[in-house]
């Protein structure tokens, strides 16, 4: 299978502990992003990267939120300093550069939860 | 301002029994517009993208459709393996940054 994928699938952490997730996307894909999804919501976009470079940050993510993507391959999620109110569903999606509009493929997720 | 807002909220239909799910929109510059299904504790599965108004796609059960406001999700005969949350996602101009409505959750009854 060369779907995007996501590890953890599932992350407990107790608040103020620091956590990272990691994205693999398709591998053909150079774009790369990150969503964050609460139940009943759509995606809420983080971050975007166009091969190593973070193009685009959301002005929603504070300080804490930090992102990779070192070698324009696979991508990390930083998380310090976690909250209760980051609990969520942490998404990951990949593009590739042809096309009209962007569509964008998505990993399983990895579900954190912040006790 | 940019906004995407699908309806119903929810829907439960019988097996066999057709329906629409709608996806409204108002942006500026529209470049795409994709229909994805979520399954619970699952990532969104891409299913279509629009480009243009009066365009459509068909994958077995469903069509989509796209006006210059509205797009439509169609279910043909449903069977309860469709029941899922259908997202609808919205990409305008230069932007990378897709603009998600809340979506329709529907539950198909055997």
């Amino acid at each position: 299978d060369t779907g995007v994928s996501q590890d953890p699938r599932h992350k407990i952490t107790k608040r103020g502990q620091n956590v990272t997730f990691r994205c693999d996307p398709i591998s053909e894909h150079n774009r790369l992003y990150w969503y964050r999804q609460t139940l009943g919501q759509g995606p809420e976009f983080l971050t975007y990267f166009q091969n190593e470079a973070q193009l685009e940050k959301s002005r929603l993510l504070s300080d804490r939120f930090s992102a990779e993507r070192p070698k324009g391959s696979f991508s990390t999620l930083e998380i310090q300093r976690t909250e209760q109110g980051d609990s969520a569903m942490y998404l990951c999606a990949s593009s590739p550069s042809s096309g009209l509009a962007d569509e964008q493929y998505f990993g399983p997720g990895t579900r954190l939860t912040v006790t | 301002e940019d906004q995407v807002t699908q309806s119903p909220e929810a829907l439960r239909l019988q097996e066999g029994e057709s329906s629409s799910l709608n996806c409204s929109y108002t942006v500026s510059g529209l470049r795409g517009l994709f229909w994805y299904r979520q399954d619970p504790g699952k990532g969104p599965e891409f299913l279509f993208t629009l480009y243009s108004a009066g365009e459509e796609k068909e994958k077995e059960r469903l069509k989509a459709t796209l006006t210059k406001k509205e797009s439509f999700l169609h279910i043909t005969a449903p069977k309860p393996e469709d029941s899922a949350t259908y997202l609808c996602a919205v990409h305008r101009g230069n932007n990378r940054k897709l603009i998600w409505g809340l979506g329709t959750s529907l539950a198909v009854n055997p």
